[in-house]
């Protein structure tokens, strides 16, 4: 089992630049957490999709943030414009489908070796 | 507010001992709370899950307790060593149980000298 994928690992732009970091959640996997970790806030949910679907995504901080899904072994974070507060670490996770009633948030989370995202 | 607090400060303990580590909330009713392990620019690990029906739970070297009425997990590691230097995450369900999602503690950092 190859974990969670993300790419790319490093990423260091100028403001005003978009950025999109990318996610492959595991195989059979049908939740899918995209997180932000600084130092200041620790690690915040920024949203997450279940089967593909957006579920909860009140923790973007603005609508510079976007994110998508477009199949179940795909996900993209796109910040535009970016700014430097915006740098940080972006892990993305996954988790095996909850049972019955209960939220992803149930099960265990796999995560992402992370981004760790520069803005100049 | 609701609130997860762990130790900011960092645990240091020698090689052998029992290392404790606490994480207390406010303002939440979690019906579980989950902990996770995270080294240096690595993602995060799940270690253990509690439900707020079962008092302790345990994993090798590892326990974990949960008390609904002090809200407070404890999480314990017996006969340290120092590959267990790392940083711990207490997480809890914030929201409804088929829509919540994990809000985590800022972590402690253990150390574990030889």
């Amino acid at each position: 089992d190859a974990g969670v994928i993300q790419s790319p690992r490093h990423e260091v732009t100028e403001m005003g630049q978009e950025v999109t970091l990318r996610c492959k959640p595991i195989s059979g996997h049908n939740s899918l957490f995209w997180y932000r970790q600084t130092m200041m806030r620790g690690l915040e949910l920024l949203i997450y999709f279940n089967n593909n679907v957006p579920i909860d995504d009140s923790g973007m901080p603005e609508d510079r943030f976007s994110a998508k899904m477009p199949n179940a072994s795909f996900s993209t974070l796109k910040i535009q414009p970016s700014e430097p507060r915006d740098s940080a670490v972006y892990f993305c996770a996954s988790s095996r489908p909850p049972t019955s009633g209960r939220a992803p948030s149930y099960n265990e989370q796999f995560f992402g070796p992370g981004t760790r995202l520069t803005v100049l | 507010s609701q609130k997860i607090e762990q130790n900011s400060e960092a645990l240091n303990i020698q090689e052998g001992k029992t290392a404790t580590l606490t994480c207390n909330y406010t303002n939440y009713s979690p019906a579980y709370l989950q902990w996770y392990r995270q080294d240096p620019g690595r993602g995060p690990v799940f270690l253990l899950l509690i439900r707020e029906n079962e008092k302790e739970k345990r994993k090798e070297r590892l326990k974990v307790t949960f008390d609904t009425t002090l809200k407070q997990s404890l999480f314990h590691i017996t006969a340290s060593q120092p590959a267990d230097s790392a940083t711990y995450l207490c997480a809890l369900v914030k929201g409804s149980s088929n829509t919540g999602k994990l809000i985590f503690g800022q972590g402690t950092t253990l150390q574990v000298k030889p």
